[in-house]
């Protein structure tokens, strides 16, 4: 099956710095790629949706220049969280579609960034 | 705009008992529905899906789920459950992009 990794799984950073997340899908082209958070105990969030090669589509109320979203190659997408703060803490999930028309979605590990 | 109803928070069942876990859909379109299940610390896994045809569709363990257009509603079902099956399950739907619901937390207890 489509496999997609995230890297790092989980990351601890100081308030103000900024962390980088891999996604990655191992074994297919993505298309599409998503960025969700997933806060204790609730759903998950979408972010953004990117495409390769264009500009993320942020959701209302997320900051785009907070969240930076590259999708550089048709196997990789970034996302940067800028000038981290505590109540950036969360579990960042990416996923990604394999193709046009393909309705199926395949979700990273998650990873866990906790802010001090 | 879809979305997506959850009416259990949590559902706890005792080993080898049937489970059924509810979710209800809301959408002025044709959508496709899934069900993802979760485990602590981890990130979602599809557990079955409906995109068309037969309207009940089954998971590999044991799990099914049936579309039911007329009442808007695609809740997973397994007849026997295992402690192994404690996990978060989520329902979504997709149309333009897949919209979650709040997640049912099975517990099963032996």
């Amino acid at each position: 099956g489509a496999v997609v990794s995230q890297h790092p799984s989980w990351v601890i950073c100081k308030s103000g710095t900024s962390v980088k997340i891999e996604c990655r899908s191992l074994d297919f082209q993505a298309t599409t790629m998503f960025w969700y958070r997933q806060f204790p105990k609730q759903s998950l969030m979408l972010m953004a949706t990117s495409n390769e090669g264009s500009k993320a589509t942020y959701e209302q109320g997320v900051e785009k220049d907070k969240f930076l979203i590259n999708h550089a190659s048709l196997t990789l997408s970034t996302l940067t969280v800028t000038s981290a703060h505590p109540e950036d803490s969360s579990f960042y999930i990416c996923s990604a579609l394999s193709g046009v028309g393909n309705y199926e979605q395949y979700f990273g590990p998650g990873t866990r960034l906790t802010v001090t | 705009a879809q979305s997506v109803t959850q009416l259990d928070s949590q559902v706890p069942v005792f080993e080898e008992a049937p489970v059924e876990l509810r979710c209800n859909y809301s959408s002025s379109v044709s959508v496709y529905l899934f069900w993802y299940v979760q485990y602590p610390n981890q990130g979602l896994q599809l557990l079955l899906k409906y995109l068309s045809g037969s309207t009940l569709v089954e998971s590999i363990n044991g799990f099914e789920a049936e579309f039911n257009k007329s009442q808007t509603s695609f809740h997973l079902r397994k007849p026997s459950v295992h402690i192994s099956d404690t996990a978060e399950y989520f329902c979504a739907v997709r149309r333009d992009k897949l919209v979650f619901g709040a997640g049912t937390i099975l517990r099963v207890k032996s």
